[in-house]
């Protein structure tokens, strides 16, 4: 079984600060990652995607890389802002060659909560 | 456009009663979720729907039902509601991806339903 880990469960930073958000995974047969920002009392947003094909994505002052084989995704954030403040959370979908149902879901992180301090 | 939308934002039940969750969506999409999140455990998936009609189990199902009457809405129920279900529950929905075998595509989030059983 999938399993998402996400560790610091919470981070905090002063305003200006590049930082680094990390994603591990146990089984490397991905089809694809996603990032997803969450304000409190909010839903998720989709911040990036990342195909099992692709190393990296890069979204304004966010880039996200993806190693399969290590099991490992980061999330950089340049320059970080107080509006960055959030939990951020990751998510992996199974390659398409586990047979189709719950097994081909989404299976996510439980999130790293950044602060950015001004 | 409104998105995904919930009902209710909170509620707050007795041991035993029970209730129906609301989601409805206004982007045409074909697949529909339900989540719940819990204190440090990120999201999982309760029911999904692959088009008006049908639905399938996730990978925590006890104790809920769905319907998906409508290609717009998917409904959650609680037919006798415990203390364990108490969490915060989200729904989602995504188009169908081009594989035609599964959603590749990025997840719409509803704000979140917050449930409490007493």
């Amino acid at each position: 079984k999938q399993e998402v880990t996400q560790i610091p469960a919470a981070l905090s930073v002063p305003e200006g600060e590049n930082l680094v958000l990390n994603c591990s995974f146990t089984d490397s047969a991905i089809y694809n990652l996603q990032w997803f920002r969450q304000d409190p009392g909010k839903g998720l947003t989709s911040l990036l995607l990342i195909q099992s094909s692709q190393r990296e994505q890069t979204s304004g002052r966010l880039n996200a890389s993806l190693d399969k084989s290590s099991g490992r995704s980061t999330l950089y954030i340049a320059a970080s802002q107080p509006g960055d403040s959030a939990t951020y959370l990751c998510a992996v979908r199974p390659s398409l060659s586990f047979p189709s149902g719950s097994a081909r879901q989404l299976t996510f992180g439980s999130g790293t909560q950044l602060t950015v301090l001004p | 456009n409104a998105g995904v939308t919930q009902t209710p934002k909170f509620r707050v039940l007795k041991t035993g009663q029970s209730m129906t969750l609301l989601c409805a969506q206004d982007m045409n999409h074909e697949y529909m979720y339900w989540y719940r999140q819990d204190p440090g455990m990120g999201l999982r998936l309760i029911h999904y729907s692959v088009g008006e009609g049908t639905t399938a189990k996730g990978e925590v199902p006890d104790g809920y039902n769905v319907s998906r009457l409508k290609k717009q809405n998917f409904l959650l129920g609680l037919e006798s509601a415990a203390p364990s279900q108490t969490s915060v529950y989200f729904c989602a929905s995504s188009r169908r991806g081009t594989s035609g075998r599964a959603s590749t595509d990025t997840q719409y989030f509803g704000p979140g339903t917050r449930l409490t059983v007493l």
